[in-house]
This record gives C-alpha cells, structure tokens and sequence, in this order.
C-alpha cells in the first residue's frame, strides 16, 4: 500500500528563514499532491495542489515542487513568521475522485 | 471560499452511549461526504466514503455497524458512533467534495471524548 513519510516530525526555525519540508511517498506517482495547514484542535486547510506534470507551484510565500523521479515534493516558506507555526500534511490523490490519503504531518515552529 | 461545518465541536459521553456528529455543506452541494478519524500526533484516516441517496463505503477495518454514516441530502452527513467506548475517543473530521470542481473542503472537526 501507499506510504507517504513526511521525514521531520517537528521544524524549528528563525523568523525570516525560508522553512523546507519535505514529503516522500512509495509506489506509484498520484495524479495530484497537495499540501494543508492544520492548526491544533482544527481541520486541515488546503494550501496548494500540484499535478504530476508540473515541476513547482507558487502562491505568495509558498513554493511547491514535485519529483516524480524522486517520489518526493518540497514544500518551502519563505520570509517565515511565528504565525506559520502549525502542521504541515502532505496528501495524495491518484484522480480528481479519488480519496486523499495524508501523510502524519510537519509541525512546524517559527521562533521569533 | 465554500464552508464546511461541524456540529459538535467537542462532546464528552460515557462509554456505552451513541453519539451523533453533523457535517454540513453551507453554501454549496456536495455529491459526496467523506469522514475522517486523527488520533493524536498522527494522519488523518479515512473511515468511510458517503455520497447522497446511498450506502457508505467504509475504508477496511472501519466497522460499519458502529459508524453509522447518514448523507440524506446534498448538504448534510451525519457520522454516530454506537455504543462508544475509550478507545473511539478522537478528533473526528469531515470533508465535502464540490460536484463542479472535485475540490474537496474540510470541515473543523469534532472532539470526541468517551469517559
């Protein structure tokens, strides 16, 4: 079965650094990656989706990037602030249909 | 952006009670309901796939008969949990899928705590 390792349990970073997480997955490639935000005791929000045939995404501070070859996507923020602290999940999906299947989560920490 | 609801945001029962978790829809249909289960420290896990007017379909090792998933309309699932015990203490999630766009939005969560 598909196995999704986001590799750090917990990021600790400065203020203003660019914070790098990372999301390996086994098997096949999923149609879509996407990656969510979950602040304790609350859903997950969606952040960014990207597709197989693309190398990277941006939305403002984000960045997204894909490796099918790798099996891996990197997920950076940039200018980080104390206020990006929270989980970070990687997700898959193999069709627009399909089930997401989630990865445990990033917990990301940015210290002032 | 669409708003998924959840009603409760926690509940505390004791162990051998149903209860009942609402997953709402707010401004948009949503043909299909998913329901997820987040122990702490760990992924969310799909438990069961619902979509309106029909049966769920459960993820293996999800007992149907204890979840009992409810999706009469296009707005509206409902997850209870029968004859709760400790160990189905958790933070309950669900997601709708707009019919248009295959988007899925989430809901934020339910807090069950079984005493």
């Amino acid at each position: 079965s598909q196995k999704i390792e986001q590799n750090s349990e917990a990021l600790n970073i400065q203020e203003g650094k660019t914070a790098t997480l990372t999301c390996n997955y086994t098997n096949y490639s999923p149609a879509y990656l996407q990656w969510y935000r979950q602040d304790p005791g609350r859903g997950p929000v969606f952040l960014l989706l990207i597709r197989e045939n693309e190398k990277e995404k941006r939305k403002e501070r984000l960045k997204v990037t894909f490796d099918t070859t790798l099996k891996q996507s990197l997920f950076h923020i940039t200018a980080s602030q104390p206020a990006d602290s929270a989980t970070y999940l990687c997700a898959l999906q193999y069709s627009s249909a399909s089930k997401i299947i989630f990865g445990s989560g990033t917990r990301l920490s940015i210290r002032p | 952006g669409a708003v998924v609801s959840q009603h409760p945001s926690w509940v505390i029962c004791k162990s051998g009670t149903s209860v009942k978790i609402e997953c709402r829809s707010l401004d948009f249909q949503a043909t299909t309901m998913f329901w997820y289960r987040q122990f702490p420290k760990q992924s969310l896990m799909l438990m069961a796939t619902s979509n309106e007017g029909s049966k769920a379909t459960y993820e293996q090792g999800v007992e149907k008969d204890k979840f009992l998933i409810n999706h009469a309309s296009l707005t509206l699932s409902t997850l209870t949990v029968t004859s709760a015990h400790p160990e189905d203490s958790s933070f309950y999630i669900c997601s709708a899928r707009v019919r248009s766009t295959d988007t899925q939005y989430f809901g934020p969560g339910t807090r069950l705590t079984v005493l």
